[in-house]
């Protein structure tokens, strides 16, 4: 079957723009997690869906970051008010119900101009 | 604290040279362990994981509890192997990251 997509694969946006970044997992996956790679930096995790539970969101780097999640499938971040300090690519990954392996979308690479 | 640390950012070799690269990591329980790697322009993906005690693309892994390490370990590089490693320890739930090594392979 497919693997984890996410778009747009590229956006660029003016300084105080909102954005949404759509993730869809792999079918049947009940985990998804986002995560921001900066340019030359590593892996930041931003939050966490299993399942029906309360996500974790203790990544999120500030109150302009928000995402959802209806049931198992699709999930979309949203980042408000958009600074330069945005810039980076986030990833989504996707695995199954208490299993340890993530499994990782292309990204979408988010340029705040 | 559960906490995966890569102290190297960068970490550059001759082909043909050994490599290893650094994980440490502290954890209360029994530890599960994971190397993922991205590539250029790919996506990040799995390398091995501890449990497995396999070797992939000439790489292996050893947890040793008593240093709180696992290492990612070849004995010669190949310009291939350039990318970005990261080690990751699972958490009940979901899995931990550190901030990743770069290995640079140089012909």
């Amino acid at each position: 079957g497919a693997g984890v997509s996410q778009s747009p694969s590229n956006k660029v946006t003016e300084k105080g723009k909102d954005v949404e970044l759509r993730c869809d997992p792999i079918s049947g996956h009940t985990a998804l997690y986002w995560y921001r790679q900066r340019l030359g930096q590593g892996l930041e995790f931003l939050i966490y869906f299993q399942g029906n539970s309360a996500p974790d969101k203790s990544g999120l780097p500030s109150d302009r970051f928000s995402a959802e999640r209806t049931g198992e499938s699709v999930s979309t971040l949203t980042i408000q008010r958009t600074q330069q300090e945005d810039s980076a690519v986030y990833l989504c990954a996707s695995g199954g119900a208490w299993t340890d392996t993530q499994y990782f979308g292309p990204g979408t690479r988010l340029t705040v101009l | 604290a559960q906490r995966v640390t890569q102290p190297e950012k960068l970490l550059s070799v001759f082909k043909g040279a050994p490599v290893e690269l650094k994980c440490n990591y502290s954890y209360s329980g029994s530890p599960e362990l994971f190397w993922y790697v991205q590539y250029s322009r790919q996506r990040l993906q799995l390398l091995l994981r501890h449990i497995s005690r396999e070797s992939i693309k000439g790489f292996t892994a050893d947890l040793n509890k008593g240093e709180t390490s696992f290492h990612l370990k070849k004995p010669f590089a190949q310009e291939e192997d350039s990318a970005m490693y990261y080690c990751a320890l699972y958490n009940t739930d979901k899995l931990i990251f550190g901030t990743g090594t770069r290995l640079q392979v140089f012909p």
